[in-house]
């Protein structure tokens, strides 16, 4: 069974930094990209990350370049991103997700459950 | 960066209904196009990628189509179940971005 368990959330001032990380398991972790998506609370879905299987190939949303680092240890089968500079439009939940491997269109097949980071004073 | 939006924002429907709903993309992204839909408190789920192909699981009343610039989700014979929030999302550049949303309401 393929989970992926997000951490690392919390409530943090802004300007401050967390690290979240993703563990993933159920599946070969190392043959697929993975990215982190957010969702304010009552508000809809936003990219903000992505890494291809060997850290080759990363992207970033305009709203968190330059800020955010994204990161991943094939070894340990997890996913991390870093996050510095924290505004309080992060407020957010945090999933990690996978990017189906062997389909060109690259879905998002499967999801965690999130982790809630929130930034106020 | 590509722009993607959706119509309606909502919309109320029955049971046995049929519905539609609409995503724009700003530019032509081919058939790179998925659809994924989110119940209250819980992780999106992925329907339809690729404009038109169904997910392993996801029951043949869902069913996707359009390319270039244009495209519609459709739910036959809505189902008690299928009340939830829809997304689009294009993957077309590896800046991926999600529509708005369409919240499907109980009428």
């Amino acid at each position: 069974e393929v989970l992926l368990v997000e951490s690392g959330g919390g409530l943090v001032q802004p300007g401050m930094s967390l690290r979240l990380s993703c563990a993933a398991s159920g599946f070969t972790f190392d043959d697929y990209a993975m990215q982190w998506v957010r969702q304010a609370p009552g508000k809809g879905l936003e990219w903000v990350s992505g890494i291809s299987w060997n850290g080759g190939t990363i992207d970033y949303a305009d709203s968190v370049k330059g800020r955010f680092t994204i990161s991943r240890d094939n070894a340990k089968n997890s996913l991390y991103l870093q996050m510095n500079s924290l505004r309080s439009e992060d407020t957010a939940l945090y999933y990690c997700t996978r990017a189906a491997a062997t389909i060109a269109f690259r879905p998002l097949d499967y999801w965690g459950q999130g982790t809630l980071v929130t930034i106020s004073s | 960066d590509i722009q993607m939006t959706q119509s309606p924002s909502s919309l109320s429907a029955s049971v046995g209904d049929r519905v539609a709903i609409t995503c724009r993309a700003s530019q032509s992204i081919a058939t790179y196009l998925n659809w994924y839909q989110q119940k209250p408190g819980k992780a999106p789920k992925l329907l339809i990628y690729g404009a038109s192909t169904l997910q392993s699981g996801v029951p043949a009343r869902f069913s996707g189509s359009g390319s270039g610039t244009d495209f519609t989700l459709t739910i036959s014979n809505l189902q008690p179940e299928d009340f939830a929030t829809y997304y689009c999302q294009q993957s077309y550049r590896t800046l991926f971005t999600f529509g708005p949303g369409t919240k499907v309401e109980i009428k």
